[in-house]
């Protein structure tokens, strides 16, 4: 079993629509929880992060971290175009080890 | 400031060819990683270090793979023997960790497209 789950998609949504992307993880050791955005050919950058259980908001974007049941979210309101790209869900107990799950490709369309 | 850098940014190599990636930190960063990417995978850990204590080389797949690191500067990644499942997206990222087990923000760069033929 993978350390961190993904659904690598693609996703594909009308512009202004909202979007939900997904991970699950098996170790229950990690507290640090992070969102990256990979534009093609490009290296990820750090979206958001939430440290253990909880919900964090950043203008559209929402994360959420569902430590009893090893489950996160992202959510992403009024989607634009802009925000096409591959978002990898990561996630770590200590910071020497980073798990990133396998990235999942959303198309916002016009 | 400028970001992580890495080069080349591609690399076309025939199998059984030694190659050596660089990546240049963010300046001050003291912690450094390396992660494989392999096409419609996710980030595969490669090697970890932290300033001047011993990297944490658990990820790498196998003796063929080394890295160094000389201060808080430069890396280099070195894959002897090249294989074609080597061909993926080398990744580099540092972070301003002062202490060992405490997270912060990673911040990559853009990559090296490995091509084994």
């Amino acid at each position: 079993q993978k350390e961190v789950e993904q659904d690598p998609g693609p996703l594909s949504v009308p512009e202004g629509a909202i979007v939900s992307l997904n991970c699950t993880y098996s170790n229950s050791a990690f507290q640090y929880f992070m969102w990256y955005r990979q534009y093609s050919r490009k290296g990820p950058e750090l979206l958001m992060y939430t440290y253990s259980s909880g919900n964090k908001e950043d203008g559209r974007f929402t994360a959420q971290v569902d430590k009893s049941s090893k489950y996160i979210s992202l959510f992403i309101r009024d989607s634009q175009p802009s925000d096409s790209a591959t978002y990898l869900c990561a996630m770590t107990g200590t910071g020497n080890q980073f798990y990133f799950g396998t990235g999942t490709s959303l198309t916002v369309i016009p | 400031g400028a970001g992580v850098s890495q080069s080349p940014s591609n690399k076309v190599t025939e199998k059984g060819k030694d190659v050596e990636l660089r990546c240049d930190p963010i300046s001050g960063h003291t912690a450094l990683y390396w992660y494989r990417q392999r096409l419609g995978q996710g980030l595969e850990f490669l090697i970890y270090f932290q300033g001047n204590s011993a990297p944490d080389k658990s990820g790498l797949p196998s003796d063929r793979f080394s890295a160094e690191r000389t201060g808080e500067s430069v890396s280099t990644l070195t894959i002897q023997r090249t294989q074609q499942e080597d061909s993926a997206v080398y990744l580099c990222a540092s972070s301003l960790q002062y202490l060992a087990g405490a997270w912060d923000t990673q911040y990559f760069g853009p990559g090296t497209r490995l091509t084994v033929l």
